[in-house]
């Protein structure tokens, strides 16, 4: 079974620009998050989606959004960039949503560079 | 905010011996996992202890859970070089997402 692919791998980006970062799960999985990691803040839990809907949302501010597919591939956007949104962004897949002991499949990330 | 917090923030041994590393937490959780993070990549589902759970084992691993103190330990046994790598802990607390720690950065030297 393929694992969960992110595209693309690396990305700068100039300040206020605009971003899209792709994440495709393991086949049957319906439910992806999205987590920043940076080395202050470790990582932080921007939102999940389950069967095309949002169901949980992380303290971020609305330039942070995203969205899923029918196929359960998701995407996350990022507008106005900002230099302190430079960080690995993680996409995850599990069978279930919101936890429930179902473990996260993490993909290889995105690093997104803010300059 | 972090759910988590490991200790030590980071850990050296020498090929061979055991490496442990704790986590506590501030709220009761349904479960807690462990996944490991080698550099620059994503985060690896190592294993899941339940809330009823006191000990769980796999492979060369070992998970306590004291959930009166709010505190999980992770234990490797014979530590190999390519046990190089961060680990965190993850706890779910019912409110439909993972909150995870500021991990442990273990580096095992040969």
């Amino acid at each position: 079974k393929a694992g969960v692919t992110q595209t693309p791998r690396y990305l700068i980006k100039t300040r206020g620009q605009q971003v899209t970062l792709s994440c495709s799960p393991i086949s049957g999985h319906r439910s992806v998050s999205w987590y920043q990691q940076t080395p202050g803040q470790g990582l932080q839990f921007l939102f999940e989606y389950f069967s095309e809907t949002q169901r949980n949302k992380g303290n971020f501010p609305g330039r942070f959004s995203g969205r899923q597919f029918s196929n359960s591939r998701s995407e996350m956007n990022v507008s106005t960039l900002e230099l302190g949104d430079s960080a690995l962004y993680l996409c995850a897949s599990s069978l279930a949503f919101g936890g429930g002991g179902s473990p996260l499949h993490f993909g290889n990330g995105t690093r997104l560079t803010v300059t | 905010s972090q759910q988590g917090e490991e200790d030590p923030q980071a850990l050296s041994i020498q090929e061979g011996e055991n490496a442990t590393m704790n986590c506590s937490y501030k709220t009761s959780i349904n479960n807690l996992q462990w996944y490991r993070q080698n550099s620059g990549r994503g985060l690896v589902h190592l294993i899941l202890i339940r809330s009823n759970e006191r000990e769980k084992h796999s492979g060369r691993l070992r998970v306590t859970l004291d959930t009166s103190k709010k505190s999980s330990s992770l234990l490797i046994t014979a530590s190999r070089a390519a046990d190089t790598a961060s680990y965190f802990c993850a706890t779910d607390s019912g409110t439909y997402k993972y909150i995870f720690g500021t991990g442990t950065r273990l580096k095992v030297l040969a």
